[in-house]
């Protein structure tokens, strides 16, 4: 079975501070992790993604993930915020395209200026 | 510029009438998901479908929805007949099945029911 914990349900930040979100998986085998962002009113769409190649993840729009398989997470971060990083992250796991991805319950991330 | 396509955007309804969404998958994408998104429930998945079979819809309310893929090109999700508590935000999103489980993201049906 798969699952996925996200820690907070809001988060917080000021313009230019480091974004941490976080994400804790469950996999009775290796999974395959991703983060996607939603915007107000629209679809999901893919951030990044761990397929095993490397632990440290880069995607889109400067945020990256680091794959912990001692710590079961896929924490989200970005080093410095910005004003159109505020939307809701949604981390999911996979046991492969045999299976639905199960989502997490997601993150709104706020920006103050 | 290959993309999951929806309609309608938005559905007005009133109870007791059907609703049907449809879906147009990526081209060449062999699975289909149908979710749907609420404030209280989140992200859930509803059913999906390989290669236009159906191999889990075990998230569907069985005696008011039903999915179906009539072609390789089209999905739809049927609401009959609707209540209010349908009321949420219809996602589809297609896949392969030979990949990593990565699903891509229509603009979503958003669906009220009065």
């Amino acid at each position: 079975a798969q699952s996925v914990t996200q820690l907070g349900s809001h988060v917080s930040v000021s313009e230019g501070a480091l974004v941490l979100l976080r994400c804790n998986y469950s996999s009775s085998v290796p999974p395959y992790l991703f983060w996607y962002v939603q915007y107000p009113n629209q679809g999901l769409q893919l951030l990044l993604k761990y397929t095993s190649a490397a632990t440290l993840v880069k995607g889109i729009n400067g945020f990256e993930a680091e794959f912990k398989k001692s710590e079961t997470s896929f924490h989200l971060t970005k080093p410095s915020a910005h004003m159109s990083d505020a939307a809701e992250y949604f981390c999911a796991v996979s046991e492969g395209g045999r299976r639905a991805l199960t989502f997490g319950s997601g993150t709104r991330l706020q920006v103050q200026p | 510029d290959a993309r999951v396509t929806q309609t309608p955007r938005h559905k007005v309804t009133e109870m007791g009438q059907e609703v049907t969404m449809r879906c147009q998958p990526i081209l060449g994408h062999n699975t289909v998901f149908w979710y749907r998104q609420t404030m209280m429930q989140g992200l859930e998945l509803l059913a999906y479908f390989r290669n236009r079979a159906p191999l889990d819809d075990s998230g569907m309310p069985k005696d008011r929805f039903s999915a179906e893929m009539p072609d390789a090109t089209l999905a739809t999700l049927k609401i009959q007949p609707s209540e209010p508590r349908d009321s949420a935000v219809y996602f589809c999103a297609s896949g392969l099945a030979a990949g990593t489980g990565e699903a891509f993201f229509g603009q979503g049906t958003r669906l009220t029911v009065v």
